[in-house]
């Protein structure tokens, strides 16, 4: 149990594109989930805590216009990453939140040529 | 601020040797503790936690941890590791009333046959 999806698992896009990260819990619902940012060989930075049915808490230095965060559901939530460039290289991870524990997603490995 | 330190970046072990990867956090405040094992382009996987109760908490893999509130550490152990076991390993912590992460700087544990 605890499953967390995302998708894609990797995409490569061009500089001034947008993309969008799917989380998803797959067997239970989750009210929170979180978006984190890692860079190679680094941990990880939380992004921004996505709560269904209202709008995203973004950590101080996140840009919420350029990273758009959707919970439209108690098993889905969106990042996109509009207008990206390079420097939004990265690989991207999810986690759901249940109780007092969160379940991390596989990650997205984004690379903006 | 919350803050996790992991003083070891890179800790080599020698095939079914034991190993300890060690954490300390800083708190006034009642904590939950967690351990995280990433393997190379995966997201994180729990090991283990630390909510209330029994200071000594036994993960999957074989692994363990205990909690130390005097000296707010929380280390991870292992008897006798395996080639398997090479992987980045994370603690976090949340605390009390808040439902955020923060992750310390991660160790890198590396298995020599």
């Amino acid at each position: 149990g605890a499953v967390v999806s995302q998708h894609p698992s990797w995409v490569i896009c061009k500089s001034g594109t947008s993309v969008k990260i799917e989380c998803r819990s797959l067997d239970f619902q989750a009210t929170t989930m979180f978006w984190y940012r890692q860079f190679p060989k680094q941990s990880l930075m939380l992004m921004a805590t996505s709560n269904e049915g209202s709008k995203a808490t973004y950590e101080q230095g996140v840009e919420k216009d350029k990273f758009l965060i959707n919970h439209a559901s108690l098993t889905l939530s969106t990042l996109t990453v509009t207008s990206a460039h390079p420097e939004d290289s990265s690989f991207y991870i999810c986690s759901a939140r249940t109780g007092y524990e969160q379940y991390f997603g596989p990650g997205t490995r984004l690379t903006v040529t | 601020a919350q803050s996790v330190t992991q003083l070891d970046s890179q800790v080599p072990v020698f095939e079914e040797a034991p190993v300890e990867l060690r954490c300390n956090y800083s708190s006034s405040v009642s904590v939950y503790l967690f351990w995280y094992v990433q393997y190379p382009n995966q997201g994180l996987q729990l090991l283990l936690k630390y909510l209330s109760g029994s200071t000594l908490v036994k993960g999957i893999n074989g692994f363990e941890a205990e909690f130390n509130k005097s000296q707010t550490s929380f280390h991870l152990r292992k008897p006798s590791v395996h080639i398997s076991d090479t992987a980045e390993y994370f603690c976090a912590v949340s605390y009390f009333g808040n439902e955020k992460l923060t992750f310390g700087t991660g160790t890198r544990l590396t298995i020599i046959p």
